[in-house]
């Protein structure tokens, strides 16, 4: 079955340090996400890319970065300039306009 | 720009009762709406969706009505249950040459036995 696969679910990390977070989708969409949820809070977008080898920031990129290589792969990287990096990560891909988006079932990250 | 409003929360209701949670949205265009429900410590699914005017969509036992009129899209069921208990979150599409969706706020729904 096709689906979206983020991993791992849960990430540790030192303080400092920087991450990688993995999204891998097999729906052959060409559209691909990458949202930051706080407790209680909604969905804030950090980039997102509609074709292979581009991508735009959203809302918050600052501290983050993204690669999209392969359409199938959106990692997305945790530096150490992100100045609190601990939250729930969700990634998401679309086939485009009218479709909506499906989820992965996110990456809990918790830097101590 | 495009905006989507839903009712605050949390909502906690006992099982068995009806839900409504409101959603509107700016008309800008003609958008694709969508509700998506999110289970603790998961990520999002969607739950149902409508592409134009007077569309219904439903899922689940829950239901929702494209209302171009008063650019709303409601989410409903007639009966909820503790299963139910999860954060709702509205969202629009922007229309031709964007594929990034505009998400409400989120609801949490409680549902008590």
């Amino acid at each position: 079955d096709g689906g979206i696969t983020q991993s791992p679910k849960y990430l540790f990390r030192k303080e400092g340090q920087n991450v990688t977070l993995s999204c891998e989708q097999n729906l052959n969409h060409d559209a691909m996400y990458w949202y930051r949820q706080d407790p209680g809070q909604g969905l804030r977008l950090i980039y997102y890319s509609q074709i292979v080898n581009d991508f735009q920031k959203g809302d918050i990129a600052e501290g983050y970065s993204v690669s999209r290589e392969k359409k199938e792969s959106f990692p997305l990287t945790v530096t150490s300039a992100q100045k609190n990096p601990t939250a729930f990560y969700l990634c998401a891909s679309s086939p485009g306009t009218g479709n909506g988006y499906t989820f992965g079932s996110g990456t809990r990250l918790t830097v101590v | 720009g495009n905006s989507v409003t839903q009712m605050e929360g949390p909502v906690t209701l006992s099982e068995e009762a009806f839900l409504t949670i409101n959603c509107t949205y700016t008309a800008t265009g003609y958008p694709s709406l969508f509700w998506y429900v999110q289970y603790p410590g998961e990520g999002l699914q969607l739950l149902l969706k409508a592409t134009k005017a007077d569309d219904k969509g439903s899922n689940k036992g829950f239901e929702a009505t494209y209302r171009k009129e008063t650019t709303s899209f409601h989410l409903e069921k007639g009966s909820v249950q503790v299963s139910d208990s999860a954060v709702y979150f509205c969202a629009r599409d922007p229309g031709a040459g964007s594929y990034q969706l505009t998400f409400g706020k989120g609801t949490k729904l409680s549902v008590i036995p």
